[in-house]
This record gives C-alpha cells, structure tokens and sequence, in this order.
C-alpha cells in the first residue's frame, strides 16, 4: 500500500508570511497532485507534477517534484487570507487505478 | 462547461436503512471514482467506474456499490447503514484515469442517525 504523508498538520500564520509544506512517500508515483478544499466543497485540483525535479508556479504557489518522484512540495510567498483551506497531496497509483490522498495540512492565514 | 454536479448535498439516514447518491461528471469524462472522506481516516478509495465497468475497488465492505450508467453518470449504493458510515461522499471524474488529477464536485454529506 503506497502512502503519503503530509507536514505539518496544521499551519496558522499571519498575512504576508510565507510557508512549504511537505508531502512525502517511500513510494514512487508516476505523478503527483496538490488539491485545496475549503469547507463543505470538494477539493479542488492545483498542479499535476509528472517528471521528478519538475517545478511549477502558479501566481504565489510553487510545487516541486523530487527527483526520485517519491516526494513534493508546496511553497506559499505572502500568504493571503484567501489561501486559508486543506491542502492534500495525491499520487497517482497507477497499478490500483487511483489516487492516494496525503492526510493533509490545514493552513490558517491570519489578517 | 458544467462541473461535477452530486445529488444530494446533505442526507440524515436512520441506521439500517439504505442510500443512494447520485453522480454527473463533466461532459466527455468517461471514469468516475468515488471517495469517503473523514476527519479521522482522509480520503479513502471507493471504487472507480470506467465505461459503465466496475475498473478499480478500494478496501470497502459489500455494503457500498456502485454503477455507471452509458452517459457515464454513476450511483453508489451503501445498504445497511451504520454510524461509522457517516462521512463526506466525493464524487471524482476524470477523462480516463487519476494521472492527470480529478475534478471533484462538492460532496454529498451524509449523517446516519
């Protein structure tokens, strides 16, 4: 059974902060994801990172696939209020047909 | 172009009873999974449904099913309800397979009684 952990649990900050989180697995997957779920909805889906050592931004947000593929990362600079929510990383398990979820870290940005 | 739409948002059930949830995923998307999410377990695999086929199945007793039907819409079924099966349902649809990540819709939330 492959599995992902996440670090830290929770995260509280001030606005403008910056902040990583980890996710990280003895197992290798063919790709990784990085969701973000605010309360009552379904996560929704960030980045997708394929090639170990790959890199990609999204405004704020930087995710980073480890070059073994076994471990990722998400980077915050200037953390806003709106970044509050549950961030889950998921790897793809090809073999079994679907994702493993990360238990997730809970990030509260303060004002 | 329309997101993943689940039906109901909200359910109580007493124990013991039966439920269905219901599934549209967007429009093209030929597998849909489904995900129980706790506060104490995360998001746990259900099964998976890919052209009306039964793909992938996590670790889940008899009393969840599922189907899809030819317009790629999918149900779950839980009969026999007990209060542990109270969660958060996560429908999940995706063009083919997870590699590329899922589009989720809101949830169905279900509270056995």
């Amino acid at each position: 059974t492959q599995l992902l952990e996440q670090s830290p649990q929770f995260l509280s900050i001030q606005e403008g902060e910056n902040l990583t989180v980890y996710c990280n697995s003895s197992s290798v997957f063919s790709s990784l994801q990085w969701y973000r779920q605010e309360p009552g909805e379904g996560p929704v889906l960030l980045v997708t990172v394929v090639t170990g050592g790959e890199v990609k931004k999204l405004k704020r947000l930087t995710f980073q696939f480890g070059d073994a593929r076994k471990d990722s990362s998400l980077h915050i600079t200037a953390a806003q209020p709106g970044d509050t929510g549950l961030y889950l990383c998921a790897g793809d398990d090809t073999n079994a047909g679907k994702s493993t979820f990360g238990d997730g870290t809970t990030l509260t940005v303060k004002p | 172009k329309a997101g993943v739409t689940q039906t109901p948002r909200y359910l109580i059930k007493t124990r013991g009873q039966q439920v269905t949830l219901s599934c549209s995923p967007i429009s093209g998307h030929r597998s849909v999974s489904w995900y129980q999410q706790t506060p104490g377990q995360g998001l746990q695999f259900l099964f998976e449904y890919f052209s009306e086929t039964q793909r992938n199945k996590g670790n889940f007793p008899g009393r969840f099913s599922g189907r899809q039907f030819s317009n790629s819409r999918s149900e779950m079924n839980v009969s026999t309800l007990e209060l542990g099966d109270s969660a958060l349902y996560l429908c999940a649809s995706s063009l083919m397979d997870s590699n590329y990540g899922y589009t989720f819709g809101s949830g169905t939330r279900l509270t056995v009684v």
